[in-house]
């Protein structure tokens, strides 16, 4: 079964900073990886998706990186911003095209960021 | 619609009441997923449905959870005798089908949060 840890579960970093966020997944048989952001009480939204075969995707301030074989993905962030304060959350989705739990995602904890004015 | 649509926003009921829940998916989406948040947690999923057969349901908890999607647009997720423990955020996905760039990436709602007393 597949299984998503997030490290650190919060982090507080003053404005300005770049950081990382880190994602990791127990089997790596993955159709793509998505990052989302969740504000309080809000639905997600996707911010980067990676497909199986990619190494990395940008947008913006925020680069995703993908190591497969290694059940790895980061989330950078660029000169952090207040807004940027939210929870992040990785998201596998498993590489079978059929089947039960082909189309699942699986989602990490997420990390709580807070940018610090 | 231009987003994932989710009603009501927040519902609170009483133990072992009926509660229906809409998702009204973005346009042209012909996948269509539920998921329930506790807090503190990711997401995990309860139902996929591709057009308006639901193709794995293997994440509802029990039978007093049921959800339709009898045209292929709009899905109502069901639970019938609610529970204290049925308390979450239940969000509403949608993507493209699989078999393209990009495919795969889901698009969340805002969600509809129950309460259970």
């Amino acid at each position: 079964k597949q299984e998503v840890t997030q490290i650190p579960a919060a982090l507080s970093v003053p404005e300005g900073e770049n950081l990382v966020l880190n994602c990791s997944f127990t089997d790596s048989a993955i159709y793509n990886l998505q990052w989302f952001r969740q504000d309080p009480g809000k639905g997600l939204t996707s911010l980067l998706l990676i497909q199986s075969s990619q190494r990395e995707q940008t947008s913006g301030r925020l680069n995703a990186s993908l190591d497969k074989s290694s059940g790895r993905s980061t989330l950078y962030i660029a000169a952090s911003q207040p807004g940027d304060s939210a929870t992040y959350l990785c998201a596998v989705l498993p590489r079978a095209y059929s089947g039960a739990g082909s189309y699942q995602l699986t989602f990490g904890k997420g990390t709580k960021l807070s940018v610090i004015p | 619609g231009a987003g994932v649509s989710q009603t009501p926003s927040n519902k609170v009921t009483e133990k072992g009441k009926y509660v229906e829940l809409r998702c009204d998916p973005i346009s042209g989406h012909t996948a269509l997923y539920w998921y329930r948040q506790s807090l503190g947690q990711g997401p995990e999923f309860l139902i996929y449905f591709q057009g308006t057969g639901a193709a794995d349901d293997s994440g509802l908890p029990n039978d007093r959870f049921f959800a339709v999607r009898p045209e292929g647009s709009v899905s109502t997720l069901k639970i019938q005798r609610t529970e204290r423990g049925d308390s979450a955020v239940y969000l509403c996905a949608s993507s493209r089908s699989r078999g393209g760039p990009n495919t795969g990436e889901l698009f969340f709602g805002e969600g509809s949060r129950l309460t259970v007393l």
